[in-house]
């Protein structure tokens, strides 16, 4: 129930693409769903997150889109650029469960060909 | 404004060797903690604060040690290294119970 299911595990797209970047969770106590970015020899870093009560949210050229009944959210990335290339991770919490330590998902690596 | 600072960056240890590895924020965070990440298996969360004197396990807490004396500094020790501890380990801070860490930039460790 603790677990975070992500997919797919790597991902090649053109310059210009959407790629899209799927999780699943089985936790209806969840009440936040992170993206986290990182790129080789970094520590990851906060992209866009989501909470429940809304079905999708914008920042820039990510979008999340969370479907609270199938419990789903995704990752779009419009017009995907090279500089994209890094490995996401979707992450999910919940108040009040081991102070709502973030679950992290097992990662999707993402190439975008120039 | 450093955020959070990871020391070292590479360490090669022998196996039955023990070591610290250091994390510190400046941004006065409350929550910190240590993650591990192994190729293809995500984060797993090894142990975490919610402030100074106060420190509880995570998923993967076997052979490793905390202390948070202070706010700023969240070490983690490693008695008896073994080969299964070879890992990229982060540290990551949070101002709020859930969400927005701030994540080191890691300490690559190699126990042979």
């Amino acid at each position: 129930q603790q677990q975070v299911k992500q997919s797919p595990q790597s991902l090649i797209v053109q310059k210009g693409g959407i790629p899209i970047i799927n999780c699943a969770y089985e936790n209806t106590a969840f009440d936040y769903f992170p993206w986290y970015q990182q790129f080789p020899g970094k520590g990851p870093a906060l992209l866009i997150a989501i909470r429940p009560d809304v079905s999708e949210k914008k920042e820039g050229r990510f979008t999340i889109s969370f479907n609270k009944s199938a419990k789903q959210f995704s990752l779009h990335i419009m017009d995907s650029q090279p500089g994209d290339s890094a490995t996401y991770f979707c992450a999910a919490s919940y108040y009040g469960g081991s102070q709502g330590n973030l679950i992290f998902g097992k990662g999707t690596k993402l190439s975008v060909k120039p | 404004n450093a955020g959070v600072t990871q020391t070292p960056k590479f360490r090669i240890l022998k196996i039955g060797q023990s070591m610290t590895l250091q994390c510190t924020q400046d941004m006065n965070h409350n929550y910190m903690y240590w993650y591990r990440q192994d190729p293809g298996m995500g984060l797993k969360l090894i142990y975490y604060s919610v402030g100074a004197g106060i420190t509880d396990k995570g998923e993967v807490p076997n052979g490793y040690n905390v202390s948070r004396s202070t706010t700023e500094d969240f070490p983690l020790r490693l008695e008896l290294a073994a080969p299964s501890q070879t890992s990229v380990y982060f540290c990551a801070s949070s101002d709020r119970e859930y969400g927005g860490y701030t994540f080191g930039s890691g300490t690559r460790l190699t126990v042979v």
